[in-house]
């Protein structure tokens, strides 16, 4: 199995939601990833998990929730969202965090908070 | 700190003439590059990966890019474009983040359009 998974492929929510989006991986990975990709932008980094512990928060707000449970698995828990919060939202993994390893993308999730 | 530049916004080329996305990168220490594809709403599809082993890459589809160091170029080309290639195509650069992580850095990106 070489694929990231993500469910589910689009979402539209209220700004007073929860919600989660999920990640699976089955390729043996140690880290994973969460990006948020507005239209017409590279994606930008959110959370980088490693040997299933968060090391990095790139400064993201506190209505986006990471979470780990195991090494396959990565969600990340929705809540109080705002409009501008409106994006596709892309799972990526790789075999470890190291800089020379190719992260692997999910298809992603389009999110759209009314 | 890396940095990656991709030097056309949109390319436009006919289906079975070739394809040249040009790419040039800053780095302070031997580089990690990769080529990914996005067709629209989708996610990113790695085609190719340079890590000092051969400058010449081959990736998948038939799209291959060669590593320049003296050019800090890292430029991807396809013989003959298909319709099917049409599609966002960014260039990265992986740095060492601030926690020791696999930090990517992204391209602007190119559009490809493919005519008939």
């Amino acid at each position: 199995d070489t694929e990231v998974t993500q469910t589910p492929k689009h979402l539209v929510m209220g700004m007073t939601n929860k919600k989660s989006l999920k990640c699976e991986q089955h390729m043996g990975h140690r880290a994973m990833y969460w990006y948020k990709q507005k239209a017409k932008k590279p994606p930008e980094l959110m959370f980088v998990y490693s040997y299933e512990k968060l090391s990095i928060n790139e400064s993201v707000p506190s209505r986006f929730s990471p979470e780990c449970p195991n090494s396959s698995l990565l969600n990340l828990h929705l809540h109080a969202l705002q409009p501008e919060d409106s994006a596709l939202y892309l799972c990526a993994s790789s075999l470890t965090s190291d800089y020379y390893n190719e992260q692997f993308f999910g298809p992603g999730t389009r999110l759209t908070v009314l | 700190a890396q940095s990656v530049t991709q030097l056309d916004s949109h390319v436009s080329v006919s289906e079975g003439t070739p394809v040249l996305l040009r790419c040039n990168y800053s780095s302070s220490y031997s580089p990690s590059l990769f080529w990914y594809v996005q067709h629209p709403n989708k996610g990113l599809q790695l085609l190719l990966k340079y890590t000092s082993a051969a400058t010449l890459v081959k990736g998948i589809n038939g799209f291959e890019a060669e590593f320049k160091k003296s050019e800090t170029s890292f430029h991807l080309t396809k013989p003959s474009a298909h319709m099917s290639d049409a599609a966002e195509y960014l260039c990265v650069v992986s740095d060492i983040g601030s926690g020791g992580y696999n930090k990517l850095i992204f391209g602007a990106g190119t559009r490809l359009a493919v005519h008939p």
